[in-house]
């Protein structure tokens, strides 16, 4: 399996401002994945983070308002820029990893976001 | 167009009625279909991984089985702790697609 941390767990910020989410595993992993859920919602992912070349953006979602670094095998984060009302969701961080015969993909705790 | 479907989207139960969520989809080329649980304000918890049709796992009150167009998640005598709710996930290539999961109440 795979432990995963975020931090923060949870924030309140104000529109207009940026946070930085931090994704923490506890090995090495090669595709990290960054999602959000909004109230009632399921999962959208946001895009997919490997490490040494630049993260791969789903529609609907830019480099620009989401800036995602990943300098190292076991950490990546991701930045909400220039946040609105509508950014107000909890993000989530995910590794796959590949097993004997097939693969598991594990998610952290998510971080809690509102956007005043 | 909808990926994947969960039904049905909330559920109650009594204690050890036993009862099955379904998940359908409609992407081809499955590489993989997941299950999680999620309880409220957490992350979701991996449960299985199905890799092609009529295959099935196990884990404690949890089976899963998957077909060429759907999955079932048959809970077997549920308790009270069994109450979340259940995410289906489905891969292609390097895309996920969710389903928006079937809240579960099972009551003791």
């Amino acid at each position: 399996s795979a432990v995963i941390s975020q931090k923060p767990s949870r924030d309140i910020c104000q529109r207009g401002t940026s946070l930085t989410i931090q994704c923490q595993v506890d090995s090495q992993v090669t595709m990290m994945f960054w999602y959000r859920q909004q109230p009632g919602q399921s999962l959208t992912l946001i895009a997919t983070a490997n490490q040494g070349s630049e993260a791969t953006y789903e529609s609907g979602f830019v480099i620009d308002k989401f800036p995602i670094s990943r300098p190292n095998l076991t950490f990546s984060t991701l930045t909400v820029s220039n946040m609105s009302p509508e950014d107000s969701s909890i993000y989530l961080c995910s590794v796959e990893k590949g097993l004997a015969g097939g693969f598991e993909q594990f998610f952290g705790p998510g971080t809690r976001l509102t956007v005043l | 167009e909808d990926q994947v479907t969960q039904s049905p989207e909330a559920l109650r139960l009594q204690e050890g009625e036993s009862s099955s969520l379904n998940c359908s989809y409609t992407v081809s080329g499955l590489r993989g279909l997941f299950w999680y649980r999620q309880d409220p304000g957490k992350g979701p918890e991996f449960l299985f991984t199905l890799y092609s049709a009529g295959e099935e796992k196990e884990k404690e009150r949890l089976k899963a089985t998957l077909t060429k167009k759907e999955s079932f998640l048959h809970i077997t005598a549920p308790k009270p702790e069994d109450s979340a709710t259940y995410l289906c996930a489905v891969q292609f290539g390097n895309q996920f697609y969710f389903g928006t999961g079937t809240s579960l109440t099972v009551i003791p």
